[in-house]
């Protein structure tokens, strides 16, 4: 089974931007892949933010954006808010099957 | 507007089953499919499988190939998880989300079924 990566943490000032990255161990990660992003606080369901690599979700914060960087899919947070901090997780396809990073606890700070 | 109301909190044995329901509202449930996905404590999702709307397909992950099955009931718009042989470590919430018919294979979700497995 293929194993998707993201980075474990990573921190943001209140107002900055990140890139959250989700890679795959079959090599590059392409919008055949069809990669998810979701965000989940704690106690709460999972929330999805983005789907196959860049549509958003009328829900989504503008902020939010989705794309494919270096190899890899990527969501990116320009702006970050305090209510921004949470566990992000990509989802990659492999044909029928769909496999779950093992997430990034993001920290506003 | 869209609800995926999830069954109660089950403690089970270790060798027993459990079935987790999910009921869908605001919406025609025979045009979505659903996901099942879970979560250990402190752990991160795992994909578990999905029931497909346009084929009535079912494909489940390499890990749960023979202890799972994916139903829906279009009569109470009802979907199904059925997990067997319990184990310690399938204690996890399990998550319903929905997926639509070559759109968004996860929009909506439902809050989660915390399901033990103690002897």
């Amino acid at each position: 089974q293929p194993v998707v990566t993201q980075e474990p943490s990573l921190t943001v000032s209140p107002g900055g931007t990140v890139t959250l990255t989700c890679g795959s161990s079959t090599g590059a990660v392409t919008s055949a892949h069809y990669p998810y992003w979701f965000q989940q606080k704690p106690g709460q369901a999972p929330r999805t933010l983005i789907f196959d690599t860049n549509n958003k979700l009328s829900w989504t914060p503008a902020r939010f954006s989705g794309s494919l960087l270096g190899g890899k899919a990527a969501l990116t947070l320009s702006g970050a808010q305090p209510e921004d901090e949470a566990e992000y997780y990509c989802l990659v396809s492999y044909g029928d099957a769909r496999v779950f990073g093992g997430g990034t606890k993001l920290t506003v700070l | 507007q869209v609800h995926l109301v999830q069954s109660g909190t089950e403690v089970k044995k270790p060798g027993a089953s459990v079935k987790v329901s999910c009921k869908a509202s605001g919406y025609s449930f025979p045009s979505y499919g659903f996901n099942w996905v879970r979560q250990a404590p402190g752990q991160g999702l795992e994909w578990m499988g999905r029931f497909s709307a346009y084929n009535g397909h079912t494909n489940y992950a390499q890990n749960f190939q023979d202890r799972v099955t994916m139903t829906t009931d279009t009569s109470t718009s009802t979907a199904y998880m059925e997990l067997r042989s319990l184990r310690s470590d399938d204690t996890a919430v399990y998550y319903c989300a929905r997926e639509s018919n070559g759109g968004i294979d996860f929009d909506f979700w439902g809050r989660g079924t915390l399901v033990t497995v103690s002897s």
